[in-house]
């Protein structure tokens, strides 16, 4: 069965970065893209890209550019996003989903990273 | 970017009623719309893509519908694992977007 399984909760300092994981399982890593989102209590959902599992290619909501930076390891089934720069509105769960591209569904979701940022 | 609005934002039913939700597009998105549900332990799963159709796996009390900026995803009789949080998501323009939700709540 397909699962994705993320990284545990990170505590972090303002200004510092993080990097959460995905391992995927019960498909071939490579012939989906993976997609991560964002999710606070006062935003909602928000998208932050995908990275083309195969290739590596990526693409990003605007709002996160400098923010975000998706990385695969197919060796290991794994991605990855990079947050820099933190502040406290980075403090969110963060998910990881992979994606049906033709219509754009997030099939499968981790079970999400609570990231807080606080001094 | 596109603007999600759902309406309602919560919502109390009841055990067999029929509900519907209500999400609205800031402009026209061709029937490029997801519907997801979120339970309470965070879990999230896909319910409907382009706006009718079921994802495998998902009871048929689930519909969906809709045309240009008006969508709507129906629950013909409630069951107990239905009150959850429910999401809309467009896919017509980046970056996808999504509504800000509905809890649907036992009454």
């Amino acid at each position: 069965q397909v699962q994705l399984q993320q990284s545990g909760a990170e505590l972090a300092k303002p200004g510092s970065s993080v990097k959460i994981s995905c391992k995927a399982s019960g498909y071939t890593f490579t012939s989906y893209y993976i997609s991560w989102i964002k999710q606070t209590t006062g935003q909602g959902l928000e998208y932050i890209g995908y990275i083309n599992t195969g290739s590596g290619g990526t693409n990003y909501n605007e709002k996160f550019k400098g923010k975000a930076t998706l990385t695969v390891d197919k060796s290991s089934s794994t991605a990855f996003m990079q947050l820099s720069s933190l502040t406290p509105d980075d403090s969110a769960v963060y998910y990881c989903a992979r994606v049906v591209t033709t219509v754009a569904l997030f099939a499968y979701w981790g079970q999400g990273t609570l990231v807080t940022v606080s001094s | 970017d596109i603007q999600m609005t759902q309406t309602p934002s919560s919502m109390p039913a009841s055990l067999g009623e029929r509900v519907t939700i209500s999400c609205r597009a800031s402009q026209g998105i061709s029937n490029y719309l997801n519907w997801y549900q979120q339970k309470p332990d965070g879990t999230i799963k896909p319910l409907i893509y382009y706006t009718s159709n079921l994802q495998s796996g998902v009871p048929s009390r689930f519909s969906g519908s809709g045309s240009g900026t008006d969508y709507s995803l129906t629950i013909s009789s409630l069951e107990p694992e239905d009150f959850a949080m429910y999401y809309c998501q467009q896919y017509d323009s980046s970056p996808l977007t999504f509504g800000s939700g509905t809890k649907l709540e036992i009454k």
